[in-house]
């Protein structure tokens, strides 16, 4: 079945970049997110990538994407305080983009001035 | 441009009592989506609405769930009786035709069920 893993907390210095990993299992999703879940608020659209390409950058954010593996990471260069969130990794569930999300159980970012 | 709007924020309830949220999608969205959202959890979905049609509601438990979204714009989702395990945040998320890749989020309803 499809699902979504990620590791649970990373804790790193403000200035420091950020490395956040996800795996995925359904090889038929058409587009991967990245979603941050700050307190009390909803879930904010970071960043996406489509299935056939293998990296995505805008501005400090670094999206890497091995099909092969079936591994997604983002990369928050120079962290800052602000960045302290929850950050989802989503695959769109089945083939095609049919609006399914499956989200992974989120990774906490905390950032340490 | 307002975001997605849900009412209310928070809701503590006993259980056995019934409950309903609101949703208020941005303008123009005619996909909807309402989320379940446990503690330290992702979201899931629980129903999604093109206009006023149920296109994937698989995931919604039928037996106290219900969800409606009558004139294609404003949507309800209401729990009939309301148990313990159903303590959570409900999310409402909108998305423009046909960007399904672009769901934005409400700040979502807390309920707590004592």
């Amino acid at each position: 079945g499809e699902d979504v893993e990620q590791s649970l907390f990373l804790s790193v210095r403000e200035g420091d970049s950020s490395v956040i990993n996800c795996t995925y299992t359904d090889s038929s999703s058409t587009y991967l997110y990245w979603y941050k879940q700050e307190p009390g608020a909803g879930l904010q659209l970071l960043t996406y990538i489509f299935s056939n390409m293998d990296m995505k950058q805008d501005q400090r954010l670094t999206v890497l994407l091995n099909k092969k593996d079936k591994h997604l990471s983002l990369r928050i260069a120079d962290t800052q305080t602000g960045d302290s969130a929850i950050y989802f990794c989503a695959e769109s569930g089945g083939s095609g983009n049919t609006g399914k999300l499956i989200f992974g159980q989120g990774t906490t970012l905390q950032v340490k001035p | 441009e307002a975001g997605v709007v849900q009412s209310p924020r928070y809701k503590i309830i006993e259980k056995k009592q019934p409950v309903a949220f609101w949703c208020n999608p941005i303008s123009g969205h005619n996909t909807l989506y309402w989320y379940l959202q446990n503690l330290g959890q992702g979201p899931e979905l629980l129903i999604r609405y093109e206009n006023e049609e149920a296109v994937d509601d698989s995931q919604l438990p039928k037996d106290r769930f219900s969800a409606e979204r009558l004139k294609g714009v404003d949507s309800t989702l209401k729990i009939q009786p309301a148990e313990l395990g159903d303590s959570a945040v409900y999310l409402c998320a909108s998305s423009p035709p046909p960007l399904y890749n672009e769901q934005f989020f409400g700040p979502g309803t807390r309920l707590t069920v004592l």
